[in-house]
């Protein structure tokens, strides 16, 4: 069964600076990796997809991965506090619909 | 932007009670998921759909069932509730996932439900 784990549980950022979350996961056959946001009070929505090894940059930003060392990581530039929220990394492996979510970051970006 | 519904909103159900959450999508999506929420837990798949008159389970089934009687519902069932599974629920919708990775998720605003 799939494992995805995500770290840091929490962390904190001064408005302007850059914030850097990671995400583990168990499958080796895995293809689709996803970063999904999610503030207080509301349901999860997808920030921005990845599927190939290296970089995707969407404005601020940044996905990376690296299947061969099972990673995937998302980094913040500029950081604002509406970008405070709940992060969580997704994945899905070939020839299934089913996503897999980590246990997420709670990052606060303080003014 | 696709939009799914879920109600109610908040529900407050007895032990060994019957409950029922809903949700209704109007993207036309073939797939659609139940997921609970807990602290220190993330998103939970409890059970999923790639279509009408079908469900699958997903990782922590026991004590759920799911019913997709058309495209656009899919409904969790607790038929014994238990204070375990007082959580936040989830539903989402998602194309065909055998579209390449194009199958991004969109959920609802979610139901709060205490079992007590």
């Amino acid at each position: 069964q799939q494992k995805v784990q995500q770290s840091p549980e929490s962390l904190i950022v001064p408005e302007g600076g850059m914030a850097s979350l990671n995400c583990t996961f168990s499958d080796r056959n895995s293809q689709y990796f996803w970063w999904y946001r999610q503030h207080s009070g509301e349901g999860p929505k997808a920030l921005m997809s990845i599927f190939s090894n290296g970089d995707k940059k969407e404005g601020r930003f940044t996905a990376h991965l690296n299947k061969a060392s099972l990673h995937v990581s998302l980094h913040i530039k500029d950081s604002q506090p509406s970008d405070s929220a709940l992060y969580f990394c997704a994945v899905r492996g070939t020839n299934t619909g089913k996503l897999t979510f980590g246990d997420g970051t709670v990052l606060t970006v303080k003014p | 932007e696709a939009a799914v519904t879920q109600s109610p909103r908040n529900k407050v159900a007895v032990t060994g009670g019957k409950v029922t959450l809903s949700c209704n999508q109007t993207n036309n999506h073939n797939n659609m998921y139940w997921y609970r929420q807990d602290t220190g837990h993330g998103l939970r798949l409890i059970h999923y759909s790639y279509g009408a008159g079908s469900t699958e389970k997903g990782d922590i089934p026991d004590g759920y069932k799911a019913s997709r009687p058309s495209q656009e519902n899919f409904s969790l069932i607790l038929e014994l509730a238990t204070p375990s599974q007082t959580s936040v629920y989830f539903c989402a919708s998602g194309v065909d996932w055998g579209v390449g990775g194009q199958n991004t998720l969109y959920f609802g605003a979610g139901t709060r439900l205490s079992v007590l």
